[in-house]
């Protein structure tokens, strides 16, 4: 089991704000970082596959970065709208590819 | 369309009685997972399967059986259901170094 913590664990955004979380991992063994969004009623879809150290990524407003020296990556929301509500759950694999997640940070932006 | 398909989607059964919920994935993949989820403490993984016959425990497998005899399928199996595996259950599936897909999700009860 891979010790993948994120927070906070929660956080309310104005409508139009940008906003960040973090994830943080051992940063020993690293093979990769997902980041998935998860929304009440649904199942949780993947944003990003990260590997590689100083990874950034972009989705339309959402963006990530990774810094696997130092075992950590932030999430980014630009200009937040509601349709952003979600938890948002980052993932480690281990070697045999099991997922280990965390606990999630739930955005709740309001209008 | 790519998908990993659960059911049921919802199941209210009571203690003892033996129950299966079956999860298939239309996209090949090797790797197939079973996850509960309960309030405040995210994803926990309660089965892997890496192929076809090969299966091993999470990180919470008390309770639960599993079985992989064709890669597509990947029931969880509840032989003697207790409340305390009242709970949110997905299923999901991968490739190696890929992320993954869940399925729609199962809210089971157990009384």
């Amino acid at each position: 089991i891979l010790n993948v913590e994120q927070s906070p664990q929660s956080l309310h955004v104005q409508e139009g704000d940008s906003t960040n979380f973090t994830c943080s991992f051992p940063s020993s063994n690293f093979y990769a970082l997902h980041w998935y969004r998860w929304e009440t009623a649904k199942s949780p879809e993947a944003l990003f596959v990260m590997t590689l150290n100083g990874d950034e990524k972009k989705k339309g407003r959402i963006s990530a970065t990774l810094n696997t020296k130092e075992g950590y990556s932030y999430l980014y929301i630009k200009g937040s709208q509601p349709e952003d509500s979600a938890t948002y759950l980052c993932a480690l694999p281990s070697n045999d590819y099991k997922l280990s997640f965390g606990a999630g940070t739930t955005v709740t932006v309001r209008a | 369309e790519a998908q990993v398909t659960q059911n049921p989607r919802y199941l209210i059964t009571v203690t003892g009685k033996k129950l299966t919920v079956t999860c298939s994935q239309n996209m090949n993949h090797e790797y197939m997972s079973w996850y509960r989820q309960d309030p405040g403490l995210g994803l926990r993984q309660i089965y892997y399967s890496m192929n076809v016959e090969v299966t091993d425990k999470g990180d919470v497998p008390e309770g639960y059986k599993v079985s992989r005899k064709e890669k597509r399928n990947f029931p969880l199996i509840l032989e003697s259901p207790s409340p305390n595996q009242t709970s949110l259950y997905f299923c999901a599936s991968s490739t190696a170094n890929t992320e993954a897909f869940f399925g729609q999700g199962t809210r089971l009860t157990v009384v």
